[in-house]
C-alpha cells in the first residue's frame, strides 16, 4: 500500500525567512497530494493541493511543487509569519477508489519573531 | 465546502467504559472517515463510514472495539468500547464528497481514559 515520508519532522524559521517541507511517496499511482495545517486543539485544515497532472501551483505566500518521476512534493512558505507555526501534515491518495488519505508524519514548524 | 461539528470535544473516562462520539455534517457528503491522532502524531484511519451498511475497518482496528454507524449522509458515531488509558486520544471525523477532492475535518475530540 502507500506509505508517505515526510522531513523535517520539527523547522525553526526566522520570520521573513521561508520554510520547505518534502514529502515522498511509494505508490506512482496516486493522484492526488493536499497539504494540511493543524493548530493546537483544531482540527486539520487544507492549505493547498495539487494533482497528478500539474506541476506546481502557488496560492500568495504558499507553493506546492510535485516531481511524479522522483515521487516527491514539496510545500513552500515565503515571508513566513508567526501565524504560520502549526504543524503541518502532507498526504497523497492511491487510486483505489476509496477516497482515503495516507498522511505523512507531520512537521512542526515555529517561526521566531 | 463543509462544516463538521463533534461532540464531545473532551472527555474524561473511566476504564471499562464506552464512549459514543457524534459526527454531523453540514451537508450531504459521500464519503465519512474516522481517525485517531495520538499527542505529537500522525493521523491514523481507523475506518470509512459507509451510509446503510457496515464500516470498513483498517488493519488493526476491530468492529467490536470500534462500532461506527452511518445512518445518513450526514451524520456518523464512533463508540471507543471497553476503554483503557491505551486509548487515550484525539478522535477525529472527516469528510469529502468525492475522490482527489478536499477532506474537511471536525475539532476533534480529546478522549481521556483513567
Amino acid at each position: 500500500g502507500e506509505n508517505v515520508e515526510q522531513h523535517p519532522s520539527t523547522l525553526s524559521v526566522q520570520e521573513g525567512d521561508s520554510a520547505v517541507i518534502k514529502c515522498t511517496y511509494s505508490d506512482s499511482a496516486s493522484n492526488y497530494f493536499p497539504w494540511y495545517k493543524q493548530e493546537l486543539g483544531k482540527g486539520p485544515q487544507l492549505i493547498i493541493d495539487i494533482r497528478s497532472n500539474v506541476g506546481e501551483k502557488k496560492d500568495q505566500r504558499i507553493a506546492v511543487t510535485l516531481n511524479k518521476t522522483a515521487k516527491h512534493f514539496s510545500l513552500h512558505i515565503t515571508e513566513t509569519q508567526p501565524e504560520d507555526s502549526a504543524v503541518y501534515f502532507c498526504a497523497a491518495t492511491p487510486p483505489s477508489g476509496t477516497y482515503k488519505y495516507i498522511f505523512g508524519t507531520g512537521t512542526r514548524l515555529k517561526v521566531l519573531a | 465546502s463543509a462544516v463538521i461539528s463533534q461532540k464531545p470535544s473532551r472527555d474524561i473516562c473511566q476504564r471499562g467504559t464506552s464512549l459514543t462520539i457524534q459526527c454531523q455534517v453540514d451537508s450531504q457528503v459521500t464519503m465519512m472517515f474516522w481517525y485517531r491522532q495520538q499527542p505529537g502524531q500522525s493521523l491514523t484511519l481507523i475506518a470509512t463510514a459507509n451510509q446503510g451498511s457496515e464500516a470498513t475497518y483498517e488493519s488493526g482496528f476491530v468492529i467490536d472495539k470500534f462500532p461506527i454507524s452511518r445512518p445518513n449522509l450526514t451524520f456518523s458515531t464512533l463508540t471507543v468500547s471497553n476503554m483503557s488509558p491505551e486509548d487515550s486520544s484525539i478522535y477525529l471525523c472527516s469528510a469529502n464528497t468525492g475522490g482527489n477532492t478536499e477532506a474537511f475535518f471536525g475539532q476533534g475530540t480529546r478522549l481521556t481514559v483513567v
